[in-house]
Order: C-alpha cells, then sequence, then structure tokens
C-alpha cells in the first residue's frame, strides 16, 4: 500500500514568518494530495488540496506544491499569525477499483511564537 | 444540514466489552470511513464504504467490523474491546465524483 511520510514533525516560527512543512509519498498511482489543520479536540478541516495534473495551487496565505517525479508535496504558509498553530496533516489518495482510500503522513506540529 | 455527526462523543469500556460506534451524514455522500488517530501516527483507516451494503478493509481492519445498512449510516463494532483500541475515532465521507472528505467530530474511546 502508500506510505506516507512527512517532516518536521513540530516546527516553531516567529510571527510573520514562513512555514513549510513536506510529504513523500510511495506509490505513484496517488493522484489526489489534500492537507488538513487540526486543532486541539477538534476535526480535521481541509485546508487545501491539489490533484496529480497541477504542480502548484495558492490560496491567499497559503500554497501547496507538487512533484510527481521525486513523489513529494509541500505545504507551504506564509506570514504566519498565531491561530495557524496547530497540527497539519498531508494526505495522499489512490483511486482502486472499489474507491479512493486515503493515507495520512503522522502530523506536524506548528507553533507561532507572537 | 448537520453534516457528519458521531454518537457517541466518549465512552470508557473495560477490555473484552462491546460496543457499536455511529456515524451518520445527511449530504447523501456514498463514500464512508472510519478512522483511529492515535498519538504520533496521523490518522490510520480502518474500513470503509462505497455505497450501502458495501464494506472494504483499511490498513487496521482487525478487531471492528462495520456495516452499512443505509446510506445515510456506517457503523463501526468492536466486539471484544481491547486497550490497544484506546484512541479517537473520526469518521468522514465523500460524495461519488467529488475528492474532499468530510469529518466528524470524533469519538474518544477509553478501553481499561
Amino acid at each position: 500500500g502508500e506510505n506516507v511520510e512527512q517532516h518536521p514533525s513540530t516546527l516553531s516560527v516567529q510571527e510573520g514568518d514562513s512555514a513549510v512543512i513536506k510529504c513523500t509519498y510511495s506509490d505513484s498511482a496517488s493522484n489526489y494530495f489534500p492537507w488538513y489543520k487540526q486543532e486541539l479536540g477538534k476535526r480535521p478541516q481541509l485546508i487545501i488540496d491539489i490533484r496529480s495534473n497541477v504542480g502548484e495551487k495558492k490560496d491567499q496565505r497559503i500554497a501547496v506544491t507538487l512533484n510527481k517525479t521525486a513523489k513529494h508535496f509541500s505545504l507551504h504558509i506564509t506570514e504566519t499569525q498565531p491561530e495557524d498553530s496547530a497540527v497539519y496533516f498531508c494526505a495522499a489518495s489512490i483511486t482502486s477499483g472499489t474507491g479512493n482510500q486515503f493515507y495520512f503522513g503522522t502530523g506536524t506540529s506548528l507553533t507561532v511564537i507572537p | 444540514n448537520a453534516g457528519v455527526t458521531q454518537t457517541p462523543k466518549f465512552r470508557v469500556l473495560k477490555t473484552g466489552q462491546s460496543m457499536t460506534l455511529l456515524c451518520a451524514q445527511d449530504m447523501n455522500h456514498e463514500y464512508m470511513y472510519w478512522y483511529r488517530q492515535d498519538p504520533g501516527m496521523g490518522l490510520r483507516l480502518i474500513h470503509y464504504s462505497v455505497g450501502e451494503g458495501t464494506t472494504a478493509k483499511g490498513e487496521v481492519p482487525d478487531g471492528y467490523n462495520v456495516s452499512r445498512l443505509k446510506k445515510q449510516n456506517f457503523l463501526l463494532g468492536l466486539e471484544s474491546a481491547a486497550p490497544s483500541q484506546t484512541s479517537v475515532y473520526f469518521c468522514a465521507s465523500r460524495g461519488s465524483g467529488a475528492y474532499e472528505q468530510y469529518f466528524g467530530p470524533g469519538t474518544r474511546l477509553t478501553v481499561t
């Protein structure tokens, strides 16, 4: 099956700086790569996603890049704010005959220091 | 429109007891998923369903059973709970032709 690795596991940045989280995946058949933000005690919330036919996607301060050749994708948060502090998860999805399965990274705990 | 709901929110079981977690969605979604989340492990897929009456195994299915008798409901059963099943369980749903999953609020289960 698919294996998704995520780095770093913890990340501290000063408010206003940028944060970058990286993920790699193993199965070249993966075709959908979402990123989730999870605050303490809450459910994961989708913040941005990218499909395999696109190399980059941006939504205000958040961007995701995908390198299919190298099988890695990254989340970029610019002008970080204290409310960006949370755990972020990447995921990779493979379409199979019985539907999509999602494989998650182990998470990055982001702390934005005011 | 409540989205995805889960019942119960919290539960404490003794080893060997059984229980059923209920996931319900009101978005007419075809696909439904059960995950468990453990510290440092991310979310791992237990079982999923691609439609009413169908189920399939995910990454970590042992010790769990599921049923999808109605399109809007996806039940996760633990026949004989073990301390290793202490976790937070999330249900999710997704519409056919769409990619985004919608998560429920989670169920925190402790097995002593």
